[in-house]
């Protein structure tokens, strides 16, 4: 069955520094990979995605992640953090192109962002 | 273009009353998906229409839910009777189609409160 894992709840950077939120994920074969932000009160907001070819994939708000098939991961990194980038993040995964789009989402990352 | 329009933005009932929420997915868009967000969790895919069929609903409690999409547009969720474990948000989404790489369009959500 497919599912996704993000190891950290919680995550506190300082304002300027980089980020990397984790995400691993269990699929038999090639899975679409996503990331999506949400903030307060708001509904997801599509950051990146990724379907096929080349493994970096660049994302909305100068946010990039990388797949890496060998150790079955989906991170997701930002070089420096803006304020309004406070918010929770979810990585997910869809089956394959004809398997009805579902998507089966980690638990979150909370990212807070001190001054 | 509009986005996903969901309606009430906030509801709070007793145990045991009903309850009923709207989605109006982006213009176009053939397939539609309801997802219940726990406190601290993902959202997790409660029942998937295409056009005015259901996909797929697995993970539908339907001794108290019910979803219908009649026209292929508008859809409404209800719960009746409603437990404390239904507390959630209640998350519409859309798609041009029901294939893996189509993204997917969020609403801002219901959040529900059953006291």
């Amino acid at each position: 069955a497919q599912s996704v894992t993000q190891p950290d709840i919680h995550i506190t950077v300082s304002e300027g520094a980089s980020l990397e939120l984790r995400c691993n994920y269990s699929y038999g074969a090639t899975p679409y990979l996503f990331w999506y932000v949400q903030s307060p009160g708001q509904g997801l907001q599509l950051l990146l995605k990724y379907f096929s070819g080349d493994t970096l994939v660049q994302g909305i708000k100068g946010f990039e992640a990388e797949f890496k098939r060998s150790q079955s991961s989906f991170n997701l990194r930002k070089p420096s953090v803006h304020w309004s980038d406070a918010a929770e993040y979810f990585c997910a995964v869809a089956g394959s192109y004809n398997q009805g789009g579902k998507l089966i989402f980690g638990q979150g990352t909370e990212l807070s962002v001190k001054p | 273009e509009a986005g996903v329009a969901q309606s009430p933005r906030y509801k709070i009932i007793e145990k045991r009353q009903s309850v009923a929420f709207w989605c109006n997915p982006i213009s176009g868009h053939a397939t539609l998906y309801w997802y219940q967000q726990i406190l601290g969790q993902g959202p997790k895919l409660l029942i998937q229409f295409q056009n005015n069929g259901v996909v797929d609903d697995s993970q539908l409690p339907k001794d108290r839910f019910s979803a219908e999409r009649l026209k292929g547009v508008d859809s409404t969720l209800k719960i009746q009777p409603a437990k404390l474990e239904d507390s959630a948000v209640y998350l519409c989404a859309s798609s041009l189609q029901d294939r893996g790489t189509d993204t997917q369009y969020f609403g801002p959500g219901t959040r529900l409160t059953v006291l």
